[in-house]
């Protein structure tokens, strides 16, 4: 069964340096989307994505977030300046609408601690 | 604003004691409700999706049902491997993004 890759698994980073959390959809899919887990809390939405541009963002998602898809089939997601607040898990999704279960499949995630 | 609310928080079963998930949701026309399975630092994996009220759906152990106001998960029978965090999430916005609610904490002890 097709699969969204996220990498790497887990990233440290000091506060204040810039990460890259980078995901491959599926091939097909068109829609990709970004959420983010707290430790013990909610799954978030942060920004989904269709056509090469933001679709839609959350407030979470701030001046210091980006995304990006550079070459067709990597999906990136980029913190510029990274805060204690920003460690959570981060999952990428991408979507089919005419998938069997509206299309959503979940990465497996990368788990970003900010030290 | 579309809201989703799951109980309980956590819940402990003896194995092959069958119990019930409820997720209450609030949302303007729904376009789909899901199930999900999360282990611990791992991602959410699909179960289910339900797009009209009465609509039932099985797998295994488990069992989801749909009204208009909330969804259960039945799990009936079940064994220490289906311990995990059982996420609901609604269909939400123009662009189809999921809503959670907070997930029950499902132990199951033999």
């Amino acid at each position: 069964e097709p699969e969204v890759t996220q990498t790497p698994s887990h990233q440290v980073t000091q506060m204040g340096q810039e990460v890259i959390l980078r995901c491959v959809p599926i091939s097909n899919h068109l829609y990709f989307y970004w959420y983010r887990q707290i430790l013990g809390q909610k799954v978030e939405f942060l920004v989904s994505f269709y056509n090469n541009e933001i679709s839609e963002k959350s407030e979470i998602f701030d001046d210091q977030f980006s995304v990006e898809r550079p070459d067709g089939s990597n999906f990136t997601l980029k913190i510029r300046s990274t805060k204690l607040e920003d460690s959570a898990m981060y999952f990428c999704a991408s979507r089919d609408p005419a998938g069997h279960n509206y299309g959503y499949t979940f990465g497996s995630g990368t788990r970003l601690t900010v030290v | 604003e579309d809201q989703v609310t799951q109980s309980p928080e956590a819940l402990r079963l003896q194995e092959g004691e069958s119990s019930s998930l409820n997720c209450s949701y609030t949302v303007s026309g729904l376009r789909g409700l899901f199930w999900y399975r999360q282990d611990p630092g791992k991602g959410p994996e699909f179960l289910f999706t339900l797009y009209s009220a009465g609509e039932e759906k099985e797998k295994e152990r488990l069992k989801a049902t749909l009204t208009k106001k909330e969804s259960f998960l039945h799990i009936t029978a079940p064994k220490p491997e289906d311990s995990a965090t059982y996420l609901c999430a609604v269909v939400s916005g123009g662009y189809n993004k999921l809503i959670f609610g907070a997930g029950t904490r499902l132990a199951v002890h033999p």
